[in-house]
């Protein structure tokens, strides 16, 4: 069965420093991979996604990702960190038994000024 | 367009009484699920639903019961809640060509506690 690990629940910050949060993944073929965010209170919001091609993916706010199928991994940077982007990150694969997505635990980031 | 809309926004049962969240969608996608969070262990898939009168089971489905009669509406009913099912609830729907793994829209969840 496919499953996700975040290995970072709180990363720290500061405004204008750069990000990496990191993901590894299990899966037994090219797996379909995702980011998305949730700010506080607020539902689900997909950054990013790779099912195919080039391995270096953009998405939304500035965000990117790379896939790596060597280290199974697909992390998620971003060059200069806004106090806006404060929120939980979730990377997510698939598709599984029921073509559904599995989560990770995420990654909660702070910001600070 | 209003998008994913879930209702009540908090929720406060007793062991044992049972009630219905409610989803709503308005872009015509055939594909809706329900996800349970909790602390520490992301989003896991409870019940899905490829179109109207087809439903299946999740990851964690005990407990929980859906029914899907029209393709705006899921509705996720607890039969009779426990503690164990206090925790934030996200419906989410996408399009049918990409199913599941397609991008996701999530309502603004359900806090639920159960006493």
């Amino acid at each position: 069965a496919q499953s996700v690990t975040q290995p970072d629940i709180h990363i720290t910050v500061s405004e204008g420093a750069s990000l990496e949060l990191r993901c590894n993944y299990s899966y037994g073929a090219t797996p379909y991979l995702f980011w998305y965010v949730q700010s506080p209170g607020q539902g689900l919001q997909l950054l990013l996604k790779y099912f195919s091609g080039d391995t270096l993916v953009q998405g939304i706010k500035g965000f990117e990702a790379e896939f790596k199928r060597s280290q199974s991994s697909f992390n998620l940077r971003k060059p200069s960190v806004h106090w806006s982007d404060a929120a939980e990150y979730f990377c997510a694969v698939g598709p599984g038994n029921n073509n559904d997505m599995r989560f990770g635990a995420g990654t909660r980031l702070t910001v600070k000024p | 367009n209003a998008g994913v809309t879930q209702t009540p926004k908090f929720q406060v049962l007793k062991t044992g009484q049972s009630m219905t969240l409610q989803c709503a969608q308005d872009m015509n996608h055939e594909y809706m699920s329900w996800y349970r969070q909790d602390p520490g262990m992301g989003l896991r898939l409870i019940h899905y639903s490829v179109g109207a009168g087809i439903t299946d089971q999740g990851e964690v489905p005990n407990g929980y019961n859906v029914s899907r009669s029209t393709t705006e509406d899921f509705p996720l009913r607890l039969l009779s809640a426990a503690p164990s099912q206090t925790s934030v609830y996200f419906c989410a729907s996408s399009k049918k060509s990409g199913g599941l793994t397609d991008t996701q829209y999530f309502g603004p969840g359900t806090r639920l506690t159960v006493l």
